[in-house]
């Protein structure tokens, strides 16, 4: 089934650590994105690629990055986990051709909490 | 700076018609996107408006005027798969989408 596979769906990391979030599409979508999703707030872009090999920030990037080596993988890390990233984490991904109308298809999320 | 606004939560009848509306200031604009979300689930599309007026599909329709800076997702004959948070995004001058923070829709029997 086409889509977006995020792992891990969940985790607990402690204060300190490095965590990567991966994602995968198999739509052979140009452009993709990394969100996280608070409580009481709309989604925030963390980072963008339009295309493979080029990344870029969003509105929150502070404590993360990004790579994108191929068109269908676009893993995001911390490379050390504080509390206030405790968050969910969502990947999407949309056809470039279609950026006047963006529809964005989303991953299924990762729950992710820093103690 | 920019702006999304929409109502926290509202509650409706099974059967029923709802309105959420979504009103934004952003710099640009270059469509304005609803978005359907069951809880602990990824968002989905739903509609996508350039042009002001209203544009159907369904049971729901998605209805924009660009010079009031308003929008609204019309439900109508509500069932209880209903229930979800509804989010509204405006893509700004850059292409880039402004979220708001969502409108979590209650249906009750």
């Amino acid at each position: 089934i086409a889509g977006i596979t995020q792992a891990p769906t969940s985790q607990i990391l402690a204060a300190g650590r490095r965590m990567t979030l991966r994602c995968t599409q198999d739509m052979r979508h140009n452009a993709m994105y990394w969100y996280r999703q608070d409580l009481g707030l709309g989604l925030r872009l963390i980072h963008y690629s339009n295309t493979a090999g080029t990344t870029g920030k969003g509105e929150v990037p502070d404590g993360y990055s990004v790579s994108r080596a191929n068109t269908d993988d676009f893993p995001l890390t911390l490379a050390s986990a504080v509390p206030s990233q405790t968050s969910v984490y969502f990947c999407a991904s949309s056809d470039s051709l279609d950026r006047e109308t963006g529809e964005l298809f989303f991953g299924e999320g990762s729950r992710l909490t820093v103690l | 700076g920019q702006n999304i606004d929409q109502p926290t939560e509202m509650t409706a009848t099974e059967g029923a018609i709802v309105q959420i509306n979504c009103t934004y200031q952003t710099s640009g604009f270059n469509g304005l996107f609803w978005y359907q979300q069951h809880a602990g689930e990824a968002p989905t599309f739903l509609s996508y408006n350039v042009l002001d007026g209203l544009e159907e599909k369904g049971r729901f329709s998605s209805f924009l005027s660009r010079s009031k800076g308003y929008s609204y997702l019309l439900l109508k004959e509500l069932q209880m798969k209903d229930s979800a948070s509804y989010l509204c995004a405006v893509s700004d001058s850059n292409y880039q989408l402004i979220w708001g923070a969502g409108t979590k829709l209650i249906i009750k029997p």
